[in-house]
């Protein structure tokens, strides 16, 4: 049974530090990592997207990946109370996404 | 709008009584996805299909049918509903399977409870 492990949280961090998430995964063929946000009561958003060893930035947000650690994170910076959601990681296997558990991000004013 | 819709988007029923869930989606994907989501917040996959034929069957019970129309719509039909059934269905879709494309796009979820 391939796996996504994430950290449940919740995981506190002040307003404006770097959050950092992270999430390992079992399947080493796997290509494609996601990162999503789920606010409560709401459904999942994808944010964030990486294929490639290495970093991906998009604005606040950043993916890094480790396919040798089989191990992927996303970096906050400049954290904001609106970010406090909690964080899916899902990685592709065998033609679907396997899903973590999601990490509870509470940004503290 | 383009994006994933789902009705309805609050169900409260009593055990026993037989309802569905339908999802459309305007994205032009070919596969679409319904997933539970329960109390403890965990993701998990119940069907897919891939342009209307079914390619996921995870263990869930034979209570659960769904059905794919055409590629564009996927219903949820729940036999016979239990206390156990109560939790948030989210159907989502991504482009076609082996395109090398897996993002998943979510509707807004049903959420289900059963008395």
């Amino acid at each position: 049974q391939k796996e996504v492990e994430q950290n449940s949280g919740p995981l506190s961090v002040p307003e404006g530090a770097i959050a950092s998430l992270n999430c390992t995964y079992s399947d080493r063929g796997s290509q494609s990592f996601f990162w999503y946000r789920q606010y409560s009561g709401k459904s999942p958003e994808l944010i964030m997207f990486i294929y490639s060893n290495g970093d991906k930035e998009d604005g606040r947000f950043t993916a890094q990946l480790n396919k040798a650690s089989q191990y992927v994170s996303l970096l906050i910076r400049d954290s904001q109370p609106s970010d406090s959601a909690t964080y899916l990681c899902a990685v592709d296997s065998n033609y679907q996404l396997i899903w973590g558990a999601g990490t509870k991000l509470i940004i503290k004013p | 709008d383009t994006a994933v819709s789902q009705t309805p988007k609050y169900l409260v029923t009593q055990m026993g009584n037989d309802k569905s869930i339908k999802c459309e989606q305007n994205l032009g994907h070919d596969t679409m996805y319904w997933y539970k989501q329960d109390s403890k917040k965990f993701l998990k996959i119940m069907f897919s299909y891939n342009n209307k034929e079914l390619i996921i069957n995870e263990t869930v019970p034979n209570r659960f049918s769904p059905k794919s129309p055409d590629k564009a719509h996927l219903n949820l039909h729940i036999n016979s509903l239990e206390l156990g059934d109560s939790a948030v269905y989210f159907c989502a879709s991504s482009p076609k399977v082996g395109s090398g494309s897996y993002e998943q796009y979510f509707g807004p979820g049903t959420r289900l409870t059963v008395t």
